[in-house]
């Protein structure tokens, strides 16, 4: 079973309001990844990490997205100013390398009213 | 782009028949991608079932089967007999061969063993 740990499990923001939240990749796994899970069970990558550097990222997540993976803290995605077709599951994933089979956490769903 | 298909978005199948799961797979950019079945039970989080990453070879896991199938381009996920515990939804999905290795999933099937 993954050991990949996601907060909060739940999260209700209002429109432009910001919304964070984090991943405990587990132990030993250097490589992040973030995706989106919408209501039509699409999932769409945002972005991923080795260490502290952004390995991939598309175009949405530069401009109201933003990510970090600091040394000995949690991973974190944070959207500046929510929008109602923000809400979804967002999934974190880790890995030992990019390779790697990747391990999810339970993610965090975003409810944007 | 790349892409992962599963025509079935539901499947409802009784204890102890078979189950196939259809899935294929667009790699335009990717000569050989690695292939995956994840699965996703009531109230848990995404857990892979099984991968192949070698063309022509077969995965296995908790009495699944998958053969990845270059020429068909094609990942089916079968059981022989299914379990009231096999209720769950399952995604295919391929990860690229370059950049960040990022997941394409499918949109799932929903399956669901009647007793």
């Amino acid at each position: 079973n993954s050991k990949v740990i996601q907060t909060p499990r739940y999260l209700v923001k209002g429109q432009g309001q910001k919304a964070k939240m984090r991943c405990i990749p587990e132990k030993g796994h250097p490589v992040v990844f973030w995706y989106q899970q919408n209501k039509n069970n699409e999932f769409k990558f945002l972005i991923n990490f080795q260490n502290q550097e952004v390995l991939q990222q598309i175009d949405m997540t530069e401009k109201r997205f933003s990510a970090e993976c600091p040394s000995n803290s949690p991973c974190s995605l944070e959207i500046q100013s929510s929008e109602a077709g923000d809400s979804a599951l967002y999934l974190c994933a880790s890995s030992r390398g990019v390779q790697d089979t990747q391990y999810f956490g339970p993610g965090t769903r975003l409810l944007v009213l | 782009g790349d892409s992962v298909t599963q025509t079935e978005g539901q499947v409802t199948v009784s204890e102890s028949k078979s189950l196939i799961i259809n899935c294929t797979y667009s790699a335009t950019s990717i000569g050989y991608p690695n292939l995956f079945w994840y699965v996703r039970y009531p109230g848990e989080g995404l857990q892979l079932l099984l991968k192949v990453i070698t063309a022509g070879q077969k995965g296995s896991s908790r009495g699944f089967e998958a053969t990845y199938n270059k020429e068909a381009t094609s990942f089916h996920l079968q059981k022989a007999s299914v379990q009231e515990s096999d209720s769950a939804v399952y995604y295919c999905a391929l990860s690229e061969s370059q950049g960040g290795r990022a997941l394409i999933f499918g949109t799932g099937t929903t399956v669901s063993v009647s007793p």
